[in-house]
């Protein structure tokens, strides 16, 4: 299986500030990834897809880079709704796999 | 608009068998661009994906759960419905259903959670 290893883990950053979280992947995963953003009670809500495309509705402060094995999110500018923990998944292929998630706290 | 919404018991006792039931509206099980998944998230961790059926019926599990996972699919009903046999504490947990669309594009369910105990 591929392993999806996410970090930071934990980040606290504030209101304004840019952050990146990554995900790296075991093997090559060309552009077949996903980033999620999940509040509590709530399921993850779909911020990027194919690595770098921004699904519609979501802010453009939002990004996605990346391709093969490195995948990083950045969130430009930090706003008080944006703090979540952040997930990536990969579907090159089965089993489908998850990064750990980025929790992102307030400082 | 596609919808899925997750139907099943939200307490099953150790050693049985939890069911859970994926209902689709606003789009077809049966379409040939999609698979249908099942992921879960124990309170307070993260996401662990645990298999995906296609209409046709073709599987795929997470081996780590192969052994007591079963996915089906109900075209009839739009349907689609996980069985996870022999529970523990350690399966409580908040089950999603999702269609796959790739490119790392999942469509999710809100969840159900689902807990284990006697």
């Amino acid at each position: 299986a591929i392993q999806m290893t996410q970090s930071p883990s934990s980040l606290s950053a504030s209101v304004g500030d840019r952050v990146t979280i990554t995900c790296r992947a075991s093997q090559g995963i060309r552009n077949d990834l996903g980033w999620y953003q999940q509040k509590p009670g709530k399921a993850p809500k779909l911020l990027i897809y194919a690595a770098s495309s921004l699904q519609s509705g979501v802010p453009s402060r939002f990004s996605g880079s990346g391709s093969g094995t490195d995948f990083t999110l950045t969130i430009s500018s930090l706003q008080p709704e944006d703090f979540a923990t952040y997930y990536c998944l990969q579907d090159y292929n089965y089993p489908r796999t998850f990064g750990q998630g980025t929790k992102l706290e307030i400082k | 608009q596609l919808q899925l919404q997750e139907s099943g018991p939200g307490l099953v006792k150790p050693s049985e068998t939890l069911s859970l039931t994926c209902t689709v509206s606003g789009g077809s099980i049966s379409s040939s661009s999609y698979y249908w998944g099942w992921i879960r998230q124990p309170p307070g961790k993260g996401l662990e994906w645990i298999g995906s059926i296609y209409y046709s019926g073709s599987t795929y599990y997470n081996p780590s759960l192969k052994s007591r996972v079963t996915i089906s699919v109900d075209t009839s009903k739009n349907q689609f419905s996980l069985k996870l046999s022999s529970v523990t504490a350690a399966d409580t947990a908040v089950y999603y259903c999702a269609r796959e669309e790739g490119l790392g594009e999942l469509s999710w369910g809100q969840g159900t959670l689902v807990t284990v105990s006697s």
